[in-house]
Parts: structure tokens; C-alpha cells; sequence
């Protein structure tokens, strides 16, 4: 099994805000995992990773494992309409990424 | 600049005429990977390539073609496009398939009439 799942949103926050993504994942085999960001008409590029357990921080941006309850996290401090953009998560593994769905976030001025 | 180019960014056919959609990576990746993208069922690979004359089936390969006869180029064939291949493809590649990050092309948007 290789499935990470994501709520899709599309979720809508006041400029400024606290927002939190997330992703729940099956396969504990692998701990590497990724959030990637599409700006509309645009491929994902990689935003941030991280491993096993534990916060890593990149500016606005820190992403989150919780390995006991499965759960990837990304949280943007201080949203910026300019952070509007789809969010994916993803596990890497020996296989090629497992992908989820993404969640549409939109930051409104 | 380091960069996936894909071609054409858009375009429109009608059913049953044979397509090809180019993908180019000026990175040296030995892996490169077709997705597509619908709503509310997110990305979905298509076909992999690890390496040069090595190309496998990825979740949804059904309706299309590939080749790896270089290893910067990675083009995918429509051979006959149905209107259910109406989606947004999206061609990326990294070192290694397991990688920290893969590069993405900005995507083409495909509508079969």
C-alpha cells in the first residue's frame, strides 16, 4: 500500500494567518517526505523536506512528522497572498514519490 | 538555468490523431517521469524512465507510448488521443526516482475534441 492522503480544500485565510496543511501516510517503511507547491498553470516545485520525526524549519515555512499517529504537516506563519498555491505532500521511498492530492490554499488581502 | 521544457504548453486535436508531447532536461537526471494531473484525483504517473532504453508503466499508462533514446529527452505519444485524455501533463525528472526533489516542467494542457 502507497497512499498518502490529503484533504483537498480548497482552503480560504485572511492575510496573516496561521495555516496549517496536512497529510496522513500508510506506509511507515519510509520516513523522507516532501511538500511541494503549484502556483496555478505552473509545475510543483520542491518547497521543503524532512525526516522521521520532529520540526525543521525554512523561513515562514515548517514542516512536521508525527511518525505515532502517521501525520506530515506543513505550517506557514504569517500568510502571504503570494503563498496562494496548491500544496502536495509526498513520501519518498524506493519507488518513485507517492504523491498526495494536494490541498488548494487561497490567502486573501 | 536547470529546467524541465516541455512542448507545446497548450494544445487542442481532435480524436484519433496521433500526438507528441516533448520533454527535455538539461540536468543530467537519469530519471524522468509523466504524470497527469485531473481534478480531484491529483497527480498520476503515467510512464518512468530510470535510465536511457529503460521505460516502465507507472499507475495509468493505458493510451500512451513512450521512448528514452537519449537521456535528456523523454517525449510522450498519443498514439490515438480520446477525449479522456483531456488533462494537464506534467513531465519531471530527478537523479534517481527516490530522490530529495524531482524538477517539474511547467505542464501541458491537452484537449481532445
Amino acid at each position: 500500500q502507497k497512499e498518502v492522503e490529503q484533504d483537498p480544500g480548497p482552503l480560504s485565510v485572511p492575510e496573516g494567518a496561521i495555516v496549517s496543511l496536512n497529510c496522513t501516510y500508510s506506509n511507515s517503511a519510509f520516513q523522507y517526505f516532501m511538500w511541494y507547491r503549484q502556483y496555478s498553470r505552473k509545475g510543483p516545485e520542491l518547497l521543503m523536506y524532512t525526516y522521521s520525526s520532529g520540526n525543521k524549519e525554512d523561513g515562514r515555512f515548517t514542516a512536521q512528522v508525527d511518525k505515532s499517529s502517521k501525520y506530515i504537516s506543513l505550517f506557514i506563519r504569517d500568510s502571504q497572498p503570494s503563498d496562494s498555491a496548491t500544496y502536495l505532500c509526498a513520501q519518498r521511498g524506493n519507488t518513485p514519490l507517492v504523491f498526495g492530492k494536494g490541498t488548494r490554499l487561497s490567502v486573501i488581502a | 538555468e536547470a529546467q524541465v521544457t516541455q512542448n507545446p504548453r497548450y494544445l487542442i486535436t481532435v480524436t484519433g490523431k496521433k500526438l507528441t508531447v516533448t520533454c527535455s532536461q538539461n540536468m543530467n537526471h537519469e530519471y524522468m517521469s509523466w504524470y497527469r494531473q485531473d481534478p480531484g484525483l491529483g497527480l498520476r504517473q503515467i510512464y518512468y524512465s530510470m535510465n536511457v532504453e529503460v521505460t516502465d508503466k507507472g499507475d495509468v499508462p493505458e493510451g500512451y507510448k513512450v521512448s528514452r533514446k537519449e537521456k535528456r529527452n523523454f517525449p510522450l505519444i498519443l498514439e490515438s488521443p480520446s477525449p479522456n485524455q483531456t488533462s494537464l501533463y506534467f513531465c519531471a525528472s530527478s537523479f534517481s526516482p527516490s530522490g530529495y526533489g524531482y524538477t517539474f516542467g511547467s505542464g501541458t494542457r491537452l484537449t481532445v475534441v
